[in-house]
């Protein structure tokens, strides 16, 4: 079936990076776009940027340009995200999720998230 | 960005009732809205797709409708597995935006 396994939960202190992946199967990898979304405690939900894995081509929110890169391995199937420059705000539960096109479709499947935890 | 508000943030219900949840977009959207199912410490999952369409799996209590700027998500008959927090999300234009949610307490 259709998936995506992400990578685990991670401390960071601030100032410093980290490296999500996202693993894919199920389905053909460069043929659907990646959106990563992330969810701090008991908060909605907040867009982060989308990558075609098929060119590598990106788009990124507002708030996280600078701070973003969204990249992938087509040899693995596997999709990255990686946040630069954490503070403790950035703490929260990132996640993954598909869609065929950039605009006007719908979020499916998500991966199971993954925690990101940023403390002194 | 186009903003979604959600009515209301939070909701009691009993098992057996029947509920609606709305949603407003801040212009219109057409019927690019979509709704999503959370339960505690898991990932949301999609319920209904462009408005109105039901996601495959997904059990025929739950139904959408609306077009334009307001659309609400109606759950039939609830049964215990379906207290959970729902979003709206639309896909109309970049960035997506998602509602803040609904929290359907027992």
């Amino acid at each position: 079936q259709v998936q995506l396994v992400q990578s685990g939960a991670e401390v960071r202190k601030p100032g410093t990076s980290v490296k999500v992946s996202c693993k894919a199967s199920g389905y053909t990898f460069t043929a659907h776009y990646i959106h990563w979304v992330r969810q701090a405690p008991g908060q909605g939900l907040e867009w982060m940027g989308w990558m075609n894995p098929d060119t590598g081509g990106t788009t990124y929110a507002q708030n996280f340009q600078g701070r973003v890169i969204m990249t992938r391995d087509t040899t693995i199937n596997t999709a990255f995200m990686e946040f630069t420059s954490l503070r403790s705000d950035d703490t929260a539960v990132y996640y993954c999720a598909r869609t065929d096109s950039p605009e006007g479709d719908w979020f499916d499947p998500w991966g199971q998230g993954t925690l990101v935890t940023v403390s002194s | 960005d186009i903003q979604m508000t959600q009515s209301p943030s939070s909701l009691s219900a009993s098992v057996g009732d029947t509920v609606t949840i709305t949603c407003r977009a801040s212009q219109r959207i057409d019927f690019y809205l979509n709704w999503y199912q959370q339960r505690p410490g898991k990932a949301p999952s999609l319920l209904i797709y462009a408005a109105s369409s039901l996601q495959s799996g997904v059990p025929s209590r739950f139904s959408g409708s609306g077009s334009g700027t307001d659309f609400t998500l109606t759950i039939s008959s609830l049964h215990p597995e379906d207290f959970a927090t729902y979003f709206c999300q639309q896909t109309y234009s970049t960035p997506p935006t998602f509602g803040h949610g609904t929290k359907l307490e027992i």
